[in-house]
């Protein structure tokens, strides 16, 4: 079974420029995950989708960042315009429902790095 | 809203030695999960472990068990045997019971080494 995959695997933009990245969850999940993982801390959820509603936006930095599920299958995350602090790790993750204590299965990351 | 601490940023243990990481969190709910996840330097997030926190037994998975005290907030993780493959970053983390609410709440982490 395929793992989540996310693209691109590393980035390195100027502040105030774009990006988006992408995820790709295993195949039958409902629930997908995008959390932002700041070196030396643990991820923190960004927002949390069941198939193509958000469930969950409150940490999102809605005046910069934005995502979108359209089809309930993959998903991209954009930030517009980039800042310094948004340096991280922003990993995937997804589960078979949106239920607490269902496993979530995480991508490899996507590594960000604003100058 | 929920806390997970882990006040131990960095372990080490020798080869086939155990060792205990600490996790403590904080939440008003009564009903919830926690989890112990590994994320080896390649960065992919894998589950170690889970515990339902109305489940009065310990969680147990192969050489992986923990100690959870409801009571005290404490979810402690023991490694038994420990092999030079659990060389990784270990993160705590809480989860509600709620039918759609299930975002991780995750600790700093602790850094394990496994030295020969």
């Amino acid at each position: 079974e395929a793992g989540v995959a996310q693209s691109p695997r590393y980035k390195i933009i100027e502040k105030r420029q774009s990006v988006a990245f992408w995820c790709n969850p295993i195949s039958g999940h409902a629930t997908l995950y995008w959390y932002q993982q700041i070196l030396g801390q643990g991820p923190k959820l960004l927002i949390q989708f069941q198939n193509n509603g958000v469930v969950d936006d409150s940490q999102l930095p809605k005046d910069r960042f934005s995502a979108e599920r359209l089809k309930g299958v993959d998903s991209t995350l954009k930030i517009q315009p980039a800042k310094l602090e948004d340096s991280a790790v922003y990993l995937c993750a997804s589960s078979l429902d949106p239920r607490g204590g269902e496993t979530q299965y995480f991508g490899p990351g996507t590594r960000l790095l604003v100058l | 809203a929920q806390t997970v601490t882990q006040s131990q940023p960095e372990m080490s243990v020798q080869e086939a030695e155990t060792v205990t990481l600490s996790c403590t969190y904080d939440t008003s709910e009564s009903d919830y999960y926690l989890f112990w996840y590994k994320q080896p330097p390649s960065r992919q997030m894998i589950l170690v472990i889970r515990q339902e926190a109305y489940k009065q037994q310990n969680a147990t998975e192969n050489r992986f068990s923990v100690n959870f005290q409801k009571a005290a907030k404490s979810f402690s993780l023991k490694i038994s045997d420990s092999q030079l493959g659990d060389a990784a970053m270990y993160f705590c983390a809480y989860s509600p019971s709620q039918s759609t609410a299930s975002k991780l709440t995750f600790g700093t982490g602790t850094r394990l080494q496994v030295t020969l």
